[in-house]
């Protein structure tokens, strides 16, 4: 089965660099995926990661070392309206678009 | 090109009671995926339809139940209501066959009573 942790809450400071951790435990994947899910709506796609390494997407950057079972979402430049919810998922092996999400990281960014 | 829509948007039911939901996925899209979002358990994977047929289900009792038409529209109904499955219901859509971006409807908000 696959188990995904990641902290519960954090905050940070406008215009600074945040970085959210998970980790997981799982026999296998396709991929891991980052949402964003602010209070009272959808989660909304940031990016995936299929091989270990960075990929950037304007502010937001994911890594993954799928050794150590690890994974983190780096976000820069932050600003008032990254205030939200963080979600690490991963497709099984097998799972077609069967996404196991971890409980989620709630950021808050102040002034 | 429009999103992914559901409806309704809210509804309130009795104990007991069943309830049908609807998704209309991103035009071109065949997978549908539904998920149960609480408080207590977060997001938790419901099912996912391809093409009309049921490729997975989540650790969901048999009151959950779902299909597909043949426009990619889906259903998910939930019988026999219990005041535990008040939660937010999530569809989201894939236009592949695995494995890629899923983009989420707004939800429906269910609330059990």
């Amino acid at each position: 089965g696959q188990n995904i942790d990641q902290p519960t809450e954090m905050t940070a400071t406008e215009g600074a660099i945040v970085q959210i951790n998970c980790t997981y435990q799982t026999s296998g994947f396709n991929g891991l995926f980052w949402y964003q899910q602010h209070a009272g709506e959808a989660p909304t796609f940031l990016s995936y990661n299929v091989l270990d390494g960075l990929e950037e997407k304007g502010r937001f950057s994911s890594f993954l070392s799928r050794s150590k079972g690890y994974s983190y979402l780096l976000l820069k430049e932050l600003q008032m309206k990254d205030s939200a919810s963080y979600l690490c998922a991963v497709i099984p092996l097998g799972g077609y678009n069967k996404l196991i999400f971890g409980a989620g990281t709630r950021l808050a960014v102040h002034p | 090109k429009a999103g992914v829509t559901q409806t309704p948007r809210y509804l309130i039911k009795t104990r007991g009671q069943q309830v049908t939901l609807s998704c209309s996925p991103i035009s071109g899209h065949r997978s549908v995926s539904w998920y149960q979002q609480t408080p207590g358990q977060g997001l938790q994977f419901l099912f996912e339809y391809f093409s009309e047929t049921q490729r997975n289900k989540g650790n969901f009792p048999g009151r959950f139940s779902g299909r597909q038409f043949s426009n990619s529209r889906s259903e998910m109904n939930v019988s026999t209501l219990e005041l535990g499955d008040s939660a937010l219901y999530l569809c989201a859509s894939s236009g592949g066959s695995g494995g890629g971006e899923q983009y989420f409807g707004p939800g429906t908000r269910l609330t059990v009573t």
